[in-house]
C-alpha cells in the first residue's frame, strides 16, 4: 500500500462543475495535510492546508479531512479551464519530522 | 505569502562539469529547506532535507558526494550537482518550510540539461 494514494486520472469535468479530488493515506498518526497544484512544467503551489477533521473553505476550494477513514479530499467549485493541472496531496507523517510525503497526483482537466 | 526563489531557472552543461543551484527564502527565515527532483510525468522525489548550520540528511539512494548541499544561512541553501551526467538531467525544485506548521513553499525550479 502506498503511503499517500491518489487516482492519477485524468479527471475531466465541464467548466462550471464541481471537481472532487481524493487522497488516502496509510499512517494513522499523520497530523498535517496539504493540497498543491502543479501546472505542467512548473513547480508545485500550495493551495490548501488542513489539520483537523471537517471542512475548510478558501474561495472556490474546500478541503475535507476524515482522520478516522484516513481520507482527505479537495473540492473545486465552479471549475475553470485555468484549474486544469495536476493536484498533489501531501501528508506530514507522525515521526517524520517536517518532511512531507507526496502522492503521485491527480490530473484534472476542465473542459469548455 | 511565503516566497521562495531559485536560480538559475534553466541550465545546460556538459557532462563532467558541476552545476550549483541556489534557493532563497525571500520574506521569511527557513530553518529547513528541501531539495526535490522530478523527472517528466513522474512525481516529486525528495532528495535531501537541509537544516541551517548542519549537514543535510539525504534520502536513501541519493549520493551525498554527488549532490552537495550547503545551508549556510536561514535564507539560502545551495545544491551542487558534481560531475554531472546526462542521467542527472531533471527538474530540480527546492522548498522552504514555514515552521511550525510544516507548510512547504516551493521555488520555481531549475531545469538541468546535461549534454
Amino acid at each position: 500500500q502506498k503511503e499517500v494514494e491518489q487516482n492519477s486520472g485524468p479527471l475531466s469535468v465541464p467548466e462550471g462543475a464541481i471537481a472532487s479530488l481524493n487522497c488516502t493515506y496509510s499512517d494513522r498518526g499523520s497530523q498535517s495535510f496539504f493540497w498543491y497544484r502543479q501546472y505542467s512544467g512548473k513547480s508545485p503551489e500550495l493551495i490548501m492546508s488542513i489539520y483537523s477533521n471537517g471542512d475548510k473553505e478558501d474561495g472556490r476550494f474546500t478541503a475535507q479531512l476524515n482522520k478516522a477513514s484516513q481520507y482527505v479530499s479537495l473540492l473545486i467549485r465552479d471549475s475553470q479551464p485555468s484549474d486544469s493541472a495536476t493536484y498533489l496531496c501531501a501528508v506530514n507523517k507522525a515521526g517524520g519530522g517536517n518532511k512531507l510525503t507526496f502522492g503521485t497526483g491527480t490530473q484534472l482537466k476542465v473542459e469548455l | 505569502g511565503a516566497v521562495v526563489s531559485q536560480h538559475p531557472s534553466r541550465v545546460i552543461c556538459k557532462s563532467g562539469t558541476s552545476v550549483k543551484i541556489e534557493c532563497r527564502s525571500l520574506d521569511f527565515q527557513a530553518t529547513t529547506m528541501f531539495w526535490y527532483r522530478q523527472f517528466p510525468k513522474q512525481s516529486l522525489m525528495l532528495m535531501a532535507t537541509s537544516n541551517e548550520g548542519s549537514k543535510a540528511t539525504y534520502e536513501q539512494g541519493v549520493e551525498k558526494d554527488k549532490f552537495l548541499i550547503n545551508h549556510a544561512s536561514l535564507t539560502l541553501s545551495t545544491l551542487t550537482v558534481t560531475s554531472a551526467h546526462p542521467e542527472d538531467s531533471s527538474f530540480y525544485i527546492c522548498s522552504a518550510d514555514l515552521a511550525p506548521i510544516y507548510e512547504q513553499y516551493f521555488g520555481p525550479g531549475t531545469r538541468l540539461t546535461v549534454t
